[in-house]
């Protein structure tokens, strides 16, 4: 069975780093890209950018690039989501997603998100 | 960005209704538009793609077409299962950009 699978919730304080993941299983980590999608009441969802394993190709979007940063671990079918200086704006759910085939497809595998909240 | 404009942002229905939701993008871009149902608490779920291909495992009174800038989500016969929130999203270009949801709510 294809899946993601997110590390759990996050409570962090403005200025702290995170990093959180999503562990690919199923399938062939080096051939898909991988997905990052905020989700906010206000803002509803946003594509933050995406990742090619094989390569580490990032395309970030331009709302988040310098924001975060996008990594993956082959070795482990890892890939992981960083912030250097949380804010309370990164207060959110982040979900990992896996496109159907090109990094520009729709997403068909979902991870079922972290919530990281942000607060002093 | 290509902006994708969802509505109504809220719809009433009862069991049995048929279902219509748009989604216009600000510029013209084939038929590269998927669209996803969430319920609360889960993760969104794919639909459609390519604007009118029906993802595996999903119920065929689901259907999406359109092409260009205008594309519609049809539910032929709403069923208890399908009230949640519904989006579209451009997959045609990054960055990839979604639209602002659609309620449906039992009526």
């Amino acid at each position: 069975e294809v899946q993601l699978v997110q590390s759990g919730a996050e409570v962090k304080k403005p200025g702290e780093s995170l990093k959180i993941s999503c562990k690919a299983s199923g399938y062939s980590f080096t051939s898909f890209w991988i997905g990052w999608v905020r989700q906010t009441p206000g803002k509803g969802l946003e594509w933050m950018g995406i990742i090619y394993p094989g390569d580490s190709d990032v395309r970030y979007s331009p709302s988040f690039q310098g924001q975060v940063t996008m990594s993956a671990d082959k070795s482990i079918s890892t890939a992981f989501l960083q912030w250097d200086s949380l804010k309370t704006s990164d207060t959110a759910m982040y979900y990992c997603a896996r496109p159907r085939s090109s990094g520009d497809d729709a997403f068909d595998v979902w991870g079922q998100g972290t919530m990281v909240t942000v607060s002093s | 960005d290509i902006q994708m404009t969802q509505s109504p942002s809220s719809v009433s229905a009862s069991v049995g209704d048929r279902v219509t939701i748009t989604c216009r993008a600000s510029q013209g871009f084939g038929s590269w538009l998927a669209w996803y149902q969430q319920k609360p608490g889960k993760a969104p779920k794919l639909l459609i793609y390519a604007a009118s291909s029906l993802q595996s495992g999903v119920p065929s009174r689901f259907s999406g077409s359109g092409s260009g800038t205008e594309f519609t989500l049809t539910i032929s016969s709403l069923q208890p299962e399908d009230f949640a929130t519904y989006f579209c999203q451009q997959a045609n270009s990054f960055p990839l950009t979604f639209g602002g949801g659609t309620k449906v709510e039992i009526k």
